[in-house]
């Protein structure tokens, strides 16, 4: 199985900070890597797929690069309802596996 | 507008088998590259994957759960069905069931249903 590990696992950030959350893979994914953002008691929302493109209707200050085995995701100016639990999540090969999150936090 | 909905028992005794209905609307599961998948998530954990059926009826497990798992489909009907057997406290999450579609990956989601198992 292909691990994701996350880092940090919290981090603590005021609006308008710049945040970057990165993810490595135990093994090259190409750029099959993909993030969700999730509140808490809400479905996973996804940001990013192919590591960098934003799904529709994502704002812009969301942005996602790496590729291999390194990747980051990066909110460009917090905003108050970016506080949330990101996920990186792997599909270059079964089974799918997900990152343990990173919560960010005020 | 594409929606996904989880429906199922909120409470399975140990030993149980568990059935979760995915419906959905805004797709068919008939189109190249769709997907419906099933994600969980133990309270105050880490998502996992579970299992996904496609349009032309792959289908893959996770391997740790593949001998607990079945998922099928019926199109007519616009759902997707998630068995899993001899459910364990341990199996206690919210259950998520998701569209997969190509590159774009798990687009949309449920909104989930907690499943508890107890005695």
């Amino acid at each position: 199985d292909i691990q994701l590990t996350q880092s940090p696992s919290t981090l603590a950030a005021s609006v308008g900070d710049r945040v970057t959350i990165t993810c490595r893979a135990s093994q090259g994914i190409a750029k099959y890597l993909a993030w969700f953002q999730q509140k808490p008691g809400q479905a996973p929302k996804s940001l990013i797929y192919s590591a960098s493109t934003l799904q529709s209707g994502v704002p812009a200050r969301f942005s996602g690069s790496g590729s291999g085995t390194d990747f980051t995701l990066t909110i460009s100016s917090l905003q108050p309802e970016d506080f949330a639990t990101y996920y990186c999540q792997q599909y270059s090969a079964y089974p799918l596996t997900f990152g343990g999150g990173t919560k960010v936090e005020i | 507008q594409i929606t996904l909905r989880e429906s199922g028992p909120a409470l399975v005794r140990p030993t149980q088998t568990l059935s979760l209905t995915c419906t959905f609307s805004g797709f068919s599961l008939t189109t190249a590259a769709e997907g419906v998948g099933w994600i969980r998530q133990p309270p105050g954990k880490a998502l996992e994957w579970l299992a996904v059926i496609y349009w032309n009826d792959d289908i893959r497990y996770s391997p740790s759960l593949k001998t607990r798992l079945s998922i099928t489909k019926d199109t007519s009907k616009k759902q997707v069905v998630l068995t899993m057997t001899n459910m364990d406290p341990t199996d206690t999450a919210t259950y998520f069931c998701a569209r997969r579609l190509g590159v774009l990956n798990f687009d949309y989601w449920g909104q989930g249903t907690l499943v508890t198992v107890s005695s």
